[in-house]
């Protein structure tokens, strides 16, 4: 069974700390996706990578790192959490193919305080 | 410019009738897919249905359908004979032709079904 999993459901930080938010997926994926989702606003694009230590932004990468040291794992950093960054976190990961559809991880749901 | 304008912010249906969904997209690439997901209130995105801008026919599975209409770039999904376990947000989403190339998602409708 095809599975993406994110570390945490539910994070709360504070105001300043560095977040690190971690998805891996199962299925050897080229590529893989950090998306934040906010009620009116749908899925934005924060990062997407396609190799192995490949990244490109995506719609809203400010104030967002990531990184991809295996296949397996994509990282998204927060170098400095603020209470902007309160959302919703989706990772998802696909094949390369044009109608592979992507899956998703259960989501992260941040607090900054 | 948005890549995908789904204007309906939320949409009521009376159980056991059908429902449109309004997707449209933006592209000038002439080889993409488009995807719907449901969202139910758990959270997480379920895969529905694919169509490729060169398929001759709109994509069915099962109750499903999409109501491609590529010179109006519309990607409109239908739900037959609703059910309510099919209450949740709706999220049409498209990929260019580009390699590694990102999915696109809309704003999302959120579908409530009536007993």
């Amino acid at each position: 069974d095809v599975k993406v999993t994110q570390s945490s459901r539910y994070l709360v930080k504070r105001t300043g700390e560095k977040v690190f938010l971690e998805c891996v997926q199962d299925m050897d994926h080229e590529n893989m996706f950090w998306y934040r989702q906010d009620p009116g606003l749908g899925l934005r694009l924060i990062y997407f990578s396609y190799d192995v230590k490949m990244k490109e932004k995506g719609d809203i990468p400010e104030g967002y790192s990531v990184s991809r040291e295996k296949k397996e794992r994509f990282s998204l950093i927060l170098e400095s959490a603020s209470t902007n960054q309160t959302s919703m976190y989706l990772c998802a990961s696909r094949t390369g193919g044009m109608n592979t559809e992507a899956f998703f991880g259960q989501g992260t749901r941040l607090t900054v305080v | 410019a948005q890549k995908i304008t789904q204007t309906q912010p939320g949409m009521f249906v009376q159980e056991k009738e059908a429902v449109t969904l309004d997707c449209t997209y933006d592209t000038s690439d002439p080889s993409y897919g488009l995807f719907w997901y449901k969202q139910p209130s758990s959270g997480e995105m379920i895969f529905l249905i694919y169509q490729g801008s060169y398929d001759q026919q709109n994509a069915t599975e099962g109750r499903y359908s999409l109501n491609f209409q590529k010179a109006r770039k519309s990607a409109n999904l239908v739900i037959s004979a609703s059910q309510l376990g099919d209450s949740a947000m709706y999220f049409c989403a498209m990929r260019e032709g580009r390699i590694g190339n990102q999915f696109y998602f809309g704003t999302g409708t959120s579908l409530t079904v009536i007993p």
